[in-house]
């Protein structure tokens, strides 16, 4: 079966520390991977997609960047965190075309 | 710019009640889908409609697309407090890759016993 796991769940870090979140697909070959953020329980803001390793779309310029080191890996990183990066983090996979992501459980992260 | 606009934004209602929630937009889409997020959880997708003026049904929950694919509905008969979540629809983003959604802001409902 295909599956998603993401992680950690929670994660309180200091500003101007670094960040790694870490997202892992099971089940399926070459998927679509997303990597979502949520501020206050609300919409979503796509950050960035890939569709292959090494391949990287970013959305919206920010401090964060994120890599595709393997197939079913998707990392989200940041050098230096900034209070306004805190926020639920939702990692992402779609088969093929725009019919229903699989998400994650998500990384609730507070930067303080 | 493709935008979902969903009303209302909060809904808090007796178990037993039935609801209407919304979403709109002024583009055509080729498809929508519904999602349902509880807290601190991944949005789940419920539904997702391609055929305009399709409706779908899921036990107690009714989804509906607009004729002219450029709304949806999603009703819930007999509402119960298991419902309460943010209600999420979303939609294929033209103006990016293959697989891209944009989603609306959600209505977050809250049915109590």
């Amino acid at each position: 079966s295909q599956t998603i796991h993401q992680w950690p769940a929670t994660l309180v870090q200091p500003v101007g520390s670094p960040l790694s979140l870490e997202c892992t697909v099971e089940g399926t070959s070459n998927p679509n991977l997303y990597w979502y953020r949520q501020a206050a329980g609300r919409g979503l803001q796509l950050l960035f997609y890939s569709v292959g390793i090494g391949q990287i779309s970013s959305e919206v310029p920010q401090n964060l960047s994120a890599s595709r080191p393997q197939d079913r890996q998707f990392i989200l990183s940041s050098k230096k965190l900034l209070l306004s990066d805190s926020g639920f983090y939702l990692c992402a996979w779609n088969p093929t075309g725009p019919y229903g992501y699989t998400f994650g459980s998500g990384t609730r992260l507070t930067v303080v | 710019t493709q935008l979902l606009e969903q009303s209302p934004q909060f809904l808090s209602i007796q178990e037993g009640e039935n609801l209407t929630v919304y979403c709109n937009s002024s583009s055509v889409f080729s498809s929508l889908q519904w999602y349902r997020q509880e807290p601190g959880e991944g949005p789940v997708l419920l539904v997702t409609v391609v055929t305009g003026g399709e409706v779908k049904k899921l036990k107690r929950l009714t989804f509906q697309f607009g004729d002219a694919r450029k709304d949806s509905s999603l009703h819930i008969t007999a509402a119960q407090p298991g419902d309460t979540g943010l209600y999420l629809c979303a939609g294929p983003n033209y103006g990016g890759s293959q697989g891209n959604l944009i989603f609306g802001k959600g209505t977050k409902l809250s049915v109590k016993p």
